[in-house]
């Protein structure tokens, strides 16, 4: 079965502190690896797309990576501010299917 | 431009009640995929269309129907609701599968 995980479940940051979340899958045969933001009783807001022909995308103070060999993505965030705090989710984007990883929660304390 | 349309926001149902969340886009996009979120569990998919008159089955499509008959609406039909379908449900749309994913604001339902 295709899996999604992500590392950590949850963190907790001072504002200001560079962060990494983690996502990784056990089906290196994708299209591309997505991040989303989802903020409280809300939908899911598209971050990134990396194409699987893409070593990493940078939008503002975030920056992801893929490594398709070794199942794994990352999202860097740089310079975390309290308005960062939401839940962090990575798909992993086959043909039309997308398989969602269960998120880390973020909160960035001021 | 509003996006990706759900209604309703919140409902209650009987076990054994049917009823139809919508879904609407106006982005001209050919793909819409409809997901639960539980906690815990993540996002699943339910069932997903990349054009009109064309569906398939996602993760979890047992008690679900749907139909495309236009581009734009994407409707998830409930047959006869169970307790197991609480949870909160998401309508999605992209261009194609290398084009970001859109997201509704969500429809929260409770099965009694």
């Amino acid at each position: 079965k295709q899996e999604v995980t992500q590392i950590p479940a949850a963190l907790s940051v001072p504002e200001g502190e560079n962060l990494v979340l983690n996502c990784s899958f056990t089906d290196s045969a994708i299209y591309n690896l997505q991040w989303f933001r989802q903020d409280p009783g809300k939908g899911l807001t598209s971050l990134l797309l990396i194409q699987s022909s893409q070593r990493e995308q940078t939008s503002g103070r975030l920056n992801a990576s893929l490594d398709k060999s070794s199942g794994r993505s990352t999202l860097y965030i740089a310079a975390s501010q309290p308005g960062d705090s939401a839940t962090y989710l990575c798909a992993r984007v086959g043909t039309y299917k997308y398989i969602f990883g269960t998120g880390t929660r973020l909160k960035v304390l001021a | 431009n509003a996006g990706v349309t759900q209604t309703p926001k919140f409902q209650v149902l009987k076990t054994g009640q049917s009823m139809t969340l919508q879904c609407a886009q106006d982005m001209n996009h050919e793909y819409m995929s409809w997901y639960r979120q539980d906690p815990g569990m993540g996002l699943r998919l339910i069932h997903y269309s990349v054009g009109a008159g064309i569906t398939d089955q996602g993760e979890v499509p047992n008690g679900y129907n749907v139909s495309r008959s236009t581009t734009e609406d994407f409707p998830l039909r409930l047959l006869s609701a169970a307790p197991s379908q609480t949870s909160v449900y998401f309508c999605a749309s992209s261009l194609d599968h290398n084009s970001p994913l859109h997201f509704g604001n969500g429809t929260r339902l409770t099965v009694t």
